[in-house]
């Protein structure tokens, strides 16, 4: 069964940091991991997708990078600005097993607060 | 414009009690989800349909039913409410049925007293 870890679970930073938020997953037979960015009230919003063929996905300030073999992804966010402040959940989609496609198994997510 | 739209926002009911929870996309897309976060905040999928037909069915109570008209409606019904039934119900879509990014609804938060 397809797990995936996030650490930490919270983190709080002045403005301006660059921070690094992590993501694990048990099973390494993925098609894809993404990142999302949740705010209080609201739906997920996509931020990258990664193929499984892919080291890394930049959008912006974000950077999201994979590692498939040791089953990691971290995602980079440069020069932190409040506006940032959110959860961040990280999802993969697909596992050796038939019953992990077509669905995305979610993390629980970070809790990011960037402070001005 | 609203990619993918869900209503009601919000829904307190009554134990035993049934409702739906209506969802539509205009994007043009082919798949169609309803996933549940719980009180802890874990999303978990619930169902998905592409191109009208379920194509995952998680193990959720048969109170659950889903139903899409069509390819830009996914609706979901519940019968017999219970109070361990209260959570938000994400509505999502996405171009294909793999590999592509996913486009969440606001949500719903549903109380059940």
């Amino acid at each position: 069964k397809q797990e995936v870890t996030q650490i930490p679970a919270a983190l709080s930073v002045p403005e301006g940091e660059n921070l690094v938020l992590n993501c694990s997953f048990t099973d390494s037979a993925i098609y894809n991991l993404q990142w999302f960015r949740q705010d209080p009230g609201k739906g997920l919003t996509s931020l990258l997708l990664i193929q499984s063929s892919q080291r890394e996905q930049t959008s912006g300030r974000l950077n999201a990078s994979l590692d498939k073999s040791s089953g990691r992804s971290t995602l980079y966010i440069a020069a932190s600005q409040p506006g940032d402040s959110a959860t961040y959940l990280c999802a993969v989609e697909g596992g050796r097993k038939s019953s992990s496609n077509y669905k995305l198994t979610f993390g629980k997510g970070t809790l990011l607060t960037v402070n001005p | 414009d609203t990619a993918v739209s869900q209503t009601p926002k919000y829904l307190v009911t009554q134990m035993g009690n049934d409702k739906s929870i209506k969802c539509e996309q205009n994007l043009g897309h082919d798949t169609m989800y309803w996933y549940k976060q719980d009180s802890k905040k874990f999303l978990k999928i619930m169902f998905s349909y592409n191109n009208k037909e379920l194509i995952i069915n998680e193990t959720v109570p048969n109170r659950f039913s889903p139903k899409s008209p069509d390819k830009a409606h996914l609706n979901l019904h519940i019968n017999s409410l219970e109070l361990g039934d209260s959570a938000v119900y994400f509505c999502a879509s996405s171009q294909a049925r793999y590999n592509s990014p996913l486009h969440f609804g606001n949500g719903t938060r549903l109380t059940v007293t």
